[in-house]
């Protein structure tokens, strides 16, 4: 059971780039979210997904863009980088609400 | 909105006992959850409080008081692999989704 799966670890971007961070999980969790966590500081919500074909702003949205076409992934996508993107971005998914998040290893982004 | 205030950093001995404190302002409770998170790692559940009390896990516990705001983790006869930052977190009453709002984490240092 490999619970929530983020890729990559790492990425270097320069300023104006895009990409997408991939996360996947194999609990069949309907809950998904995406949080930035900068450092020394706490997480902050990006977005979230209640299930398939449903996305939501979470707090700081600006930037950003979210998927969800299937239960498994969760994919997050920056269209033009800055470097107020630069932070460690953390996947996460729930089954209920009294139950924790799982969380993913997390994504290392540095715009520069 | 939510307001979450916990202490930035605490130290203690190996063997001893912290007490780390976490107040929140919400416009609607529905739970409190306790994260560990250790350096460059991704936050793992600790421990979970919807009612006032003490719910006790090991050597962890998690005490709850709603009508004061207040919460607190105690972690008992301290070892060195306890040395992490530990993240409260509340759920809103009418957050869909499950989404739980972070405080800043305390960051706990445990010397020999």
């Amino acid at each position: 059971n490999a619970g929530v799966t983020q890729t990559p670890k790492f990425r270097i971007l320069k300023i104006g780039q895009s990409m997408t961070l991939q996360c996947t999980q194999d609990m069949n969790h309907n809950y998904m979210y995406w949080y930035r966590q900068d450092p020394g500081m706490g997480l902050k919500l990006i977005y979230y997904s209640v299930g398939a074909g449903i996305t939501d702003k979470g707090e700081v949205p600006n930037g950003y863009n979210v998927s969800r076409s299937t239960t498994e992934d969760f994919p997050l996508r920056l269209e033009l980088a800055a470097p107020s993107q630069t932070s460690v971005y953390f996947c996460a998914s729930s089954r209920e609400a009294s139950y924790g998040y799982t969380f993913g290893s997390g994504t290392r982004l540095t715009v520069v | 909105g939510q307001n979450i205030d916990q202490p930035t950093e605490m130290t203690a001995t190996e063997g001893a006992i912290v007490q780390i404190n976490c107040t929140y302002q919400t416009s609607g409770f529905n739970g409190l959850f306790w994260y560990q998170q250790h350096a460059g790692e991704a936050p793992t559940f600790l421990s979970y409080n919807v009612l006032d009390g003490l719910e006790e896990k090991g050597r962890f516990s998690s005490f709850l008081s709603r009508s004061k705001g207040y919460s607190y983790l105690l972690l008992k006869e301290l070892q060195m692999k306890d040395s992490a930052s530990y993240l409260c977190a509340v759920r809103d009453h009418g957050a869909a989704g499950n989404k739980l709002t972070f405080g800043g984490g305390t960051r706990v240092l445990v010397k020999p």
